[in-house]
């Protein structure tokens, strides 16, 4: 069964640091989306892509974030200059269409 | 406001049925989920429900739908020891870019 990859499972950074998280979502997919949880909290909105452009954010989503499909299959999340309150897992999610969207494994980010 | 509430906490002993209850928000959302979320692990999506109906049955899970109070509910059937997780509820904000917006989720614990 397919099925939305991350890419890596951790990562552990200094602040102020550039890190990329790393999505490949299903392949016939056509809306992406980066979702954060920080540690015991809900599920949290930050940003969705389609036809290669962000068709809404969240006001989490400043200027320290981007996304980028860089080719047909993955689905990146930058964030520039890393703080200490960034670190949570990141879930990235796609779907087809309206009904089901299909969350990753997550990448787990820590920022020393 | 936008916030979909559950309780937060649950337990129930082996073999019982939990139901979990969420209100959520926007009577215009089209389709409403469940997601499971088992420790250090990502969501995996139980159910969903289109809000034109009033119930769905999946084996052991149940949702029902109750759109005059915005009330949403998952009813699991003989609870097993591997049931224990948190589960979400979330839905898709009319007018939005179908992103999910989720509930605090409730944290089911199985008693033996």
């Amino acid at each position: 069964e397919p099925e939305v990859t991350q890419t890596p499972s951790h990562q552990v950074t200094q602040m102020g640091q550039e890190v990329i998280l790393r999505c490949v979502p299903i392949s016939n997919h056509l809306y992406f989306y980066w979702y954060r949880q920080i540690l015991g909290q809900k599920v949290e909105f930050l940003v969705s892509f389609y036809n290669n452009e962000i068709s809404e954010k969240s006001e989490i989503f400043d200027d320290q974030f981007s996304v980028e499909r860089p080719d047909g299959s993955n689905f990146t999340l930058k964030i520039r200059s890393t703080k200490l309150e960034d670190s949570a897992m990141y879930f990235c999610a796609s779907t087809l269409g309206i009904d089901t969207q299909y969350f990753g494994p997550g990448t787990r980010l820590t920022v020393l | 406001g936008e916030d979909v509430e559950q309780s937060l906490f649950l337990s129930v002993r082996e073999g019982d049925s939990s139901v979990i209850n969420c209100t959520y928000t926007d009577s215009s959302s089209t389709y409403l989920y469940w997601y499971k979320q088992e420790p250090g692990a990502g969501l995996q999506l139980l159910t969903y429900i289109f809000s034109n109906m009033d119930m769905k049955q999946d084996q052991r899970l149940t949702v029902l739908l109750n759109k005059k109070d915005k009330h949403l509910s998952l009813r699991i059937a003989d609870t097993q020891t591997g049931d224990s997780a948190i589960y979400f509820c979330a839905e898709i904000l009319s007018g939005s870019a179908r992103q999910l917006t989720f509930g605090s989720g409730t944290q089911l614990t199985v008693l033996p």
